[in-house]
């Protein structure tokens, strides 16, 4: 167990709907981050929040978006969406500083787009 | 921006016998991390192993173990021993000691034939 805990697990919606997934980093961690991974593809960078703030952006969809809150937890919003967003979505959380900071993943949402 | 390559999308090695599994990477910084995921089945990411690049000494996690080539930008995993459960998807990740941003290969993907 990471740590790092996400909902939901498993998420089917249809074509144009919108969903919301939540990302509650382990304790103490400031930064996280959120990547895409298709059906057999890489990891696919999305967004990165640090301490409330975002602080770097990477192959993010202008239909989706994300934020943290003041409690750390992340939510990683979808709209519009078509078939081709159904991946595997994961969060992961990284500890404060700048020191060799190991990046920390957990389970994954799966999104399937019917 | 760094970038990391797995040159090899999929190996395959005997149960009990030894592979390695290569990764390059490209940056014009001196002080970062290197990392291994695991990604089995499951999808869940797992961390293997990490490497500090101001340490000589190769890192080693019981059957796993690194040979880090800094001057070469080299960072391969050496798994000994390989059991049935090594088999999945292996990532090889960077990060600047400067930045939280981590950089991933596109995997390598480990069969054990038993």
């Amino acid at each position: 167990d990471s740590g790092v805990t996400q909902t939901p697990k498993h998420l089917i919606t249809a074509t144009g709907q919108r969903v919301t997934l939540r990302c509650s980093p382990r304790s103490g961690d400031l930064s996280v981050y959120w990547y895409q991974q298709s059906l057999d593809q890489g990891l696919q960078f999305l967004i990165q929040y640090y301490n409330g703030e975002e602080r770097a952006k990477g192959n993010i969809l202008e239909r989706f978006s994300a934020q943290q809150f003041p409690d750390l937890h992340s939510e990683l919003n979808l709209s519009s969406l078509e078939l081709g967003d159904s991946a595997l979505y994961f969060c992961a959380s990284s500890p404060t500083g700048l020191s060799g900071n190991t990046i920390y993943f957990g389970e994954g949402s799966w999104l399937t787009v019917v | 921006a760094q970038t990391v390559t797995q040159s090899q999308p999929e190996m395959s090695v005997q149960e009990a016998e030894t592979v390695t599994l290569s990764c390059t990477y490209d940056t014009s910084e001196s002080d970062y991390y290197l990392f291994w995921y695991k990604q089995p089945p499951s999808r869940q990411m797992i961390l293997v192993i990490r490497q500090e690049a101001y340490k000589q000494q190769n890192a080693t996690e019981n059957r796993f173990s690194v040979n880090f080539q800094k001057a070469a930008k080299s960072f391969s995993l050496k798994i000994s021993d390989s059991q049935l459960g090594d088999a999945a998807m292996y990532f090889c990740a960077y990060r600047s000691a400067g930045s939280n941003q981590f950089y991933f290969g596109t995997g390598t993907s480990l069969t054990v034939i038993p």
